[in-house]
């Protein structure tokens, strides 16, 4: 059982915007942050957003973050085929003192 | 340009071991710690260990501590995962990372290396 919790699965249709949650508490989210990463089948997850809501480059501005008290939000608006992936948050954990990931959610673009 | 090599998978029986490789190149290897995560196909991502950039601090994850020992030799940009005491839950795709700033994040990743744990 992951210690971030995100949605399973999300989905929307091309051209729309979707957001997918990553719940935490005050030892991970609370206290550090959030970071995003995307994952296509059979290759290596990839860097979104880092430090919150921070794009590194060649991220396109339709990928955005944010960080609310323990929880963290992904966004991404303009929805294209190519974004179907899997979605994964992360996070330092004070208390264990390592990272946590979030159990990841499939986006699926109707 | 960043590229992180990752190889030495492979099958192996419950109780045995294993040694993964990293090969590092493009940035000052020295600078930057190295993690490896690891991931059950199908499933989400776990982090297993890291080392610090000067090799003198190493971490592990509650389930792979006592078993895994993670090193670096820096005079030829390599990072190892040594897996010892190999259980069936072992079983996974493990990724060598580049931490881009301490308790932050993963800024590039190997391909992943495919170890099963399996008799």
């Amino acid at each position: 059982q992951s210690l971030l919790t995100q949605p399973p699965s999300v989905s929307a249709a091309p051209g729309q915007k979707v957001t997918i949650s990553c719940s935490g508490s005050s030892s991970n989210i609370g206290s550090n942050y959030v970071s995003w990463y995307q994952q296509f089948p059979g290759t290596a997850p990839k860097l979104l957003i880092y430090d919150n809501d921070k794009r590194p480059s060649g991220i396109p501005d339709r990928f955005s973050g944010s960080k609310s008290g323990t929880s963290g939000t992904l966004g991404i608006t303009g929805l294209q085929t190519g974004d179907e992936a899997d979605y994964y948050c992360g996070t330092w954990d004070s208390r264990l003192s390592g990272w946590v990931f979030g159990g990841g959610t499939k986006l699926t673009v109707l | 340009e960043v590229q992180l090599l990752d190889s030495g998978g492979g099958l192996v029986q419950p109780g045995g071991s294993l040694r993964l490789s990293c090969a590092a190149s493009g940035f000052t290897f020295t600078s930057y710690a190295i993690s490896w995560v690891r991931q059950v196909p199908g499933r989400g991502l776990e982090w297993a260990s890291s080392v610090s950039g000067n090799g003198r601090s190493t971490y592990y994850a509650d389930s792979v501590k006592g078993r895994f020992t993670i090193s670096r030799d820096n005079s030829r940009n390599m990072v190892y995962l040594q897996m010892d005491n190999l259980r069936a839950e072992d079983t996974a795709i493990y990724y060598c990372a580049k931490v881009r700033q301490w308790q932050r994040d993963f800024d590039f990743w190997g391909q992943g290396s495919l170890v099963t744990v399996s008799s």
